[in-house]
């Protein structure tokens, strides 16, 4: 069965803290992993993740894959209030989408 | 908890043809759903947001006679591709809040994969 987890399920942080989540993902004929910005309405895409090993950045976020051992981690370093939020990872597949359950970060100033 | 289902999984249709997509909360009352689509190798493109027994709200760009979206109950959300074509190709994928959360929590259903030829 096609599935996607991730943890921690819920992380309190103060700013400044690094915080890495983590996705594990079993997708049958994957293609792509996603991570989103969940806060209000539809979640924001942050990274999409094809091949293994190559490190996407954006600021303060970074991501990679390791279809090896088929996970993906989502780095935040100095963290701000403004980051607190769900983020939810996504396995793509041919035939699927599998979304995770989302890792709710909370940053206390 | 908090399942979310869509039905059909998949559905391969003609050009021209209407194809319905149920979104259901299968343990809980969603008071809000969501419509997505997503192209391959794409992110999630947000369609519209459908409350219960209103009129849905449609993003910029998504066509409402064409797409036309029915939330009829707390646990059932419908959307409707009309007059269907090749274009429309896409994954359609459905997520549901529950009623009542201070924070925005969105449950996903497993995409509804639509092909027309």
């Amino acid at each position: 069965e096609d599935k996607v987890v991730q943890s921690p399920l819920s992380l309190v942080v103060h700013e400044g803290d690094t915080v890495t989540l983590n996705c594990s993902y079993e997708v049958t004929n994957f293609r792509s992993l996603l991570w989103y910005k969940q806060e209000k309405k539809a979640p924001t895409f942050l990274f999409m993740l094809t091949s293994s090993g190559i490190e996407k950045k954006s600021g303060r976020l970074s991501s990679i894959l390791d279809k090896k051992e088929l996970s993906s981690i989502l780095n935040i370093t100095a963290t701000q209030t403004g980051d607190s939020a769900i983020y939810l990872c996504e396995g793509g597949g041919s035939e699927k989408l599998v979304f995770g359950k989302g890792t709710k970060l909370t940053v206390n100033p | 908890g908090a399942v979310v289902s869509q039905h059909p999984s998949r559905v391969i249709c003609k050009s021209g043809t209407s194809v319905k997509i149920e979104c259901r909360s299968l343990d809980f009352q969603a008071t809000t759903m969501f419509w997505y689509r997503q192209f391959p190798k794409q992110s999630l493109m947000l369609m519209a947001t459908s409350n219960e027994g209103s009129k849905a709200t449609y993003e910029q760009g998504v066509e409402k006679d064409k797409f036309l979206i029915n939330h009829a109950s707390l646990t059932l959300s419908t959307l409707t591709v009309t007059s269907a074509h090749p274009e429309d190709s896409s994954f359609y994928i459905c997520s549901a809040k529950r009623g009542g959360q201070a924070y925005n929590e969105q449950f996903f259903g497993p995409g509804t994969r639509l092909t027309v030829l």
